[in-house]
């Protein structure tokens, strides 16, 4: 079956600017969504369609994805953006989360 | 608004059936864009998609869960379900539901906390 992965924490300063990777075997074929997931809330959708933000996510949050690698990019990184993050792939009979990446902003 | 809420026990007892019920609100479940998902997180740990389920009864589950799993939807009740069998400690996991368009899960319930214990 399918897999993706992800790094296990990304460290960053406030201000800078932070990637996540997700990884898998010709990733660019397919649809990449990401995750932010803080502590004692369910998951938010940040990134859909690799590169697509919904309302109401700030415009620091980008995506891309080539190859073999989705990439997740935190412009001008804040506090409120340490969490967890985490990428998710698709098929057409099944759907695979990376293991989550740790950020935190320090 | 979408809006979805898990309902069931918070505690099974190891080799029992794990029921749980997601009820659905300001959306339908026969709208042909959407599946509706199952996904859990087992505690300090990632997220699992379990399976999803679509209104004309397709299922599609994770492999290594398929056996056990069983996902179905009430569009007269606005509700979908999961049932899980023969369930052990490393069940123990908050479970969500979750809106499912494929490439995304766009509208999540806040989850609910199942402990397999005796």
């Amino acid at each position: 079956s399918y897999e993706v992965t992800q790094p296990p924490s990304v460290s960053v300063s406030p201000g800078q600017a932070a990637s996540i990777t997700c990884s898998g075997d010709k990733l660019s074929d397919r649809y990449v969504s990401w995750y932010q997931q803080r502590p004692g809330q369910s998951p938010l959708l940040v990134i859909f369609q690799d590169t697509k933000r919904p309302s109401g996510i700030p415009e620091r949050f980008s995506g891309s994805n080539s190859g073999n690698t989705a990439t997740l990019t935190i412009s001008g990184t804040q506090t409120v953006d340490e969490a967890d993050y985490y990428c998710q792939a698709w098929d057409s009979t099944t759907r695979v989360f990376g293991g989550g990446t740790k950020l935190t902003v320090l | 608004q979408v809006q979805l809420q898990e309902s069931g026990p918070g505690l099974v007892r190891p080799s029992e059936t794990l029921s749980l019920t997601c009820t659905v609100s300001g959306g339908s479940l026969y709208d042909s864009l959407y599946f509706w998902a199952w996904i859990r997180q087992a505690p300090g740990k990632g997220l699992e998609w379990i399976g999803s389920g679509y209104y004309t009864g397709d299922t599609y589950y994770k492999p290594s869960l398929k056996s056990r799993v069983t996902i179905s939807l009430d569009t007269s009740k606005s509700q979908f379900s999961l049932k899980l069998r023969s369930v052990t400690a490393a069940d123990t996991a908050v479970y969500y539901c979750a809106r499912d368009q494929e490439e995304k899960f766009d509208y999540w319930g806040r989850g609910t906390l199942v402990t397999v214990s005796s």
